[in-house]
């Protein structure tokens, strides 16, 4: 069990440009989850997977934020046409099946938009 | 919806006691915590089920009242350890949003 692994760890990219982070979770852990940290706030939820299906995104995500987690092992996560307000830490975190499970959380890509 | 946490910081010094509150406007299946160490990733605490189930860290207890959707973490005798940015989760059809945080300092 080597946690769940996020690339890159740090991104600085110029406003107007796309970056796309990868999460590799757990293995045979089958939900996988992004959040959004900003300074002194909580993970932000943007979205869940149950293997390779995307059950949920958040209302708050605008369309330029997209997900994928084909074959149900890793997933990505593209922002295109990056805003300053896109400045923050993006956590993966996984989690096996049952109610009575934790999530592990990765260390997590900080972007920032300058 | 996100849960909300109270209070938002507490300054406590080693031996000390303190409670943390956090409540949904959801019915709840279950209530995680975890705690944040500046620069690192949350770490899992405690996961507190309906009907009373607890797993989770030895030293730090919680309460968990379905009715009131509201769950209590207790740091009892703090330790310097215990300094970081507690959160709770709250589970609904395995989506897991987390409030604001608590922020902990404990000082020698």
């Amino acid at each position: 069990d080597t946690g769940v692994s996020q690339d890159p760890r740090h991104k600085i990219t110029k406003r107007g440009q796309n970056v796309t982070f990868r999460c590799d979770p757990i293995s045979e852990h089958n939900r996988l989850y992004w959040y959004r940290q900003t300074l002194g706030q909580g993970p932000e939820f943007l979205t869940y997977f149950q293997n390779e299906a995307q059950l949920e995104k958040s209302r708050l995500l605008s369309d330029r934020f997209s997900a994928e987690r084909p074959k149900g092992s890793f997933s990505t996560l593209e922002i295109q046409r990056t805003e300053q307000g896109d400045s923050a830490m993006y956590l993966c975190a996984s989690r096996p099946t049952g109610a009575k499970t934790e999530a592990f959380f990765g260390q997590g890509t900080r972007l920032t938009v300058v | 919806q996100q849960p909300v946490q109270s209070p938002q910081a507490v300054i406590l010094r080693e031996g000390e006691d303190a409670v943390i509150n956090c409540s949904s406007s959801k019915a709840l299946y279950s209530v995680h915590w975890y705690r944040q160490k500046h620069g690192e990733a949350p770490v899992f605490l405690m996961i507190l089920l309906k009907g009373g189930e607890q797993k989770g860290h030895e030293k730090i207890s919680a309460s968990f009242n379905e009715k009131k959707q509201q769950s209590s973490l207790y740091l009892t005798a703090s330790q310097l350890s215990y300094s970081g940015t507690y959160f709770c989760g709250t589970d609904n059809d395995y989506k897991l949003s987390f409030g604001a945080g608590t922020t902990v300092t404990v000082r020698a």
